[in-house]
């Protein structure tokens, strides 16, 4: 199957700096790629939805100008956590489709931030 | 108000029996459902899906059946192998793919 990958896979950051999360799909072009959050025993939520050369549509709820996503090609999308508070320590996951197609989704293995 | 309810955090079966892991659903726009499997430390990867023009999908070891009237939906995975052993998210999605919705998912355990 197609590989998506993460970087970091984890990162421990002080309150009020900035973190930046990328994703990238390895052997495929990705035209959409979409961020999660995951809470310790909660369900995946979709934070926003990334189309290549495009603005980031997100979920409601979500804070676009705390949660800054850029896709600027085929095969990378970045997710920038601003001004980070211990609040949004969580597990981001991304996940990338090559076409919008019901389970052509693949999902990266996820960043555990930590924020102290 | 989660529209994806997997109820049952936790379940553990003997290596050899069946494992069903169930799911229920909400919103009635829902006509495409997903399996998912995740290991610790790593993304959720695509186990077996359904359309809502279905009530069976089987795929090796594992069955999807797909309840539309109950908005019930579940997994059986048989036999049970302890590398089964995972988290196991089910999700929907409605017409015109829209993003997928998760439940919280079910941990499982398969005993050697």
């Amino acid at each position: 199957g197609a590989v998506v990958s993460q970087h970091p896979s984890w990162v421990i950051c002080k309150s009020g700096t900035s973190v930046k999360i990328e994703c990238r799909s390895l052997d495929f072009q990705a035209t959409t790629m979409f961020w999660y959050r995951q809470f310790p025993k909660q369900s995946l939520m979709l934070m926003a939805t990334s189309n290549e050369g495009s603005k980031a549509t997100y979920e409601q709820g979500v804070e676009k100008d705390k949660f800054l996503i850029n896709h600027a090609s085929l095969t990378l999308s970045t997710l920038t956590v601003t001004s980070a508070h211990p609040e949004d320590s969580s597990f981001y996951i991304c996940s990338a489709a090559e076409r919008i197609s019901r389970n052509e989704q693949f999902f990266g293995p996820g960043t555990r931030l930590t924020v102290l | 108000d989660q529209q994806v309810k997997q109820n049952s955090p936790s379940l553990s079966v003997q290596e050899g029996r069946i494992s069903i892991l169930n799911c229920d659903y909400t919103n009635s726009m829902f006509d495409y459902f997903l399996w998912y499997k995740k290991y610790p430390a790593e993304g959720p990867t695509f186990l077996i899906s359904i359309s809502s023009i279905k009530d069976k999908n089987e795929d090796g070891r594992f069955t999807v059946f797909l309840n539309k009237s109950a908005k019930h939906l579940s997994l059986h995975i048989v036999p049970s192998q302890p590398g089964d052993s995972a988290v196991y998210f089910c999700a929907a999605s409605a017409k015109g793919n829209t993003p997928l919705v998760f439940g919280k998912g079910t941990r499982l355990s398969v005993i050697a």
